[in-house]
């Protein structure tokens, strides 16, 4: 069956990096694009980043566009999200999501990102 | 970008009785490609989010044929025909007709009454 397992959450200060990763399994994974949604504490969902199948061309949402990089290990069912510069808005549930067209149709488990002083 | 708006956003409910969620998009949701990308996401206390429907009415494996989707254009709806208690949670609208963003709706709080 499809498993999402994300990892790399943390407590990070503001100006502060941190890398997630997203293991995945259970379906051909170079085949597939994915996504990265956040989800603050106790408010909705908010997508933040997309990367095709072949992991060339990617997306983000304008609020962490120039500081987050979505990308890709094919060898490795492995995807990926760098975030640099952040901020106490970045404080979330990261969830690795896959498909597209219509997709969202498997959800990880979810990390957690604190960024706070 | 799209703006999806769902009402109501509280929604209290009797075992048994129907629920129904409404969701509008700030433009068409209809895609080039003959499809309409409207999917609806329920999210249990403390779970990840689950797809039930995905392009407006098709109904996710596993899904419990009590849920259905219905709309076009920009009007979009949400039906639980008898609610039961493990439906308790937030239901989320999401467009991916025309991207980027994805976008949204606020949620909707579904709880037993």
């Amino acid at each position: 069956q499809v498993q999402l397992v994300e990892s790399g959450g943390g407590v990070v200060q503001p100006g502060g990096s941190l890398r997630l990763s997203c293991v995945a399994s259970g379906f051909t994974f170079s085949t597939y694009g994915m996504h990265w949604v956040r989800q603050a504490p106790g408010k909705g969902l908010e997508w933040v980043a997309f990367t095709r199948n072949d992991g060339i061309n990617n997306w983000y949402a304008d609020s962490v566009n120039g500081r987050f990089a979505i990308s890709r290990d094919n060898s490795k069912n492995t995807l990926f999200l760098q975030m640099i510069s952040l901020r106490d808005e970045d404080t979330a549930m990261y969830y690795c999501v896959k498909g597209h067209y219509p997709g969202f149709d498997y959800w990880g488990q979810g990390t957690l990102v604190t960024v706070s002083s | 970008d799209v703006v999806m708006t769902q009402s109501p956003l509280s929604l209290p409910v009797p075992l048994g009785q129907p629920a129904s969620i409404s969701c509008k998009s700030s433009q068409s949701l209809a895609h080039s490609d003959g499809n309409t990308y409207l999917n609806w996401f329920q999210q249990r206390p403390g779970q990840s989010p689950r797809r039930l429907i995905y392009k407006v009415s098709n109904r996710d494996s596993g899904v419990p044929d009590r849920f259905s989707g219905s709309g076009s254009g920009t009007d979009f709806t949400l039906k639980i025909s008898r609610v039961e208690a493990e439906d308790v949670g937030v239901y989320y609208c999401m467009q991916g007709s025309h991207w980027p963003p994805y976008t949204f709706g606020q949620g909707t709080k579904l709880e037993i009454k």
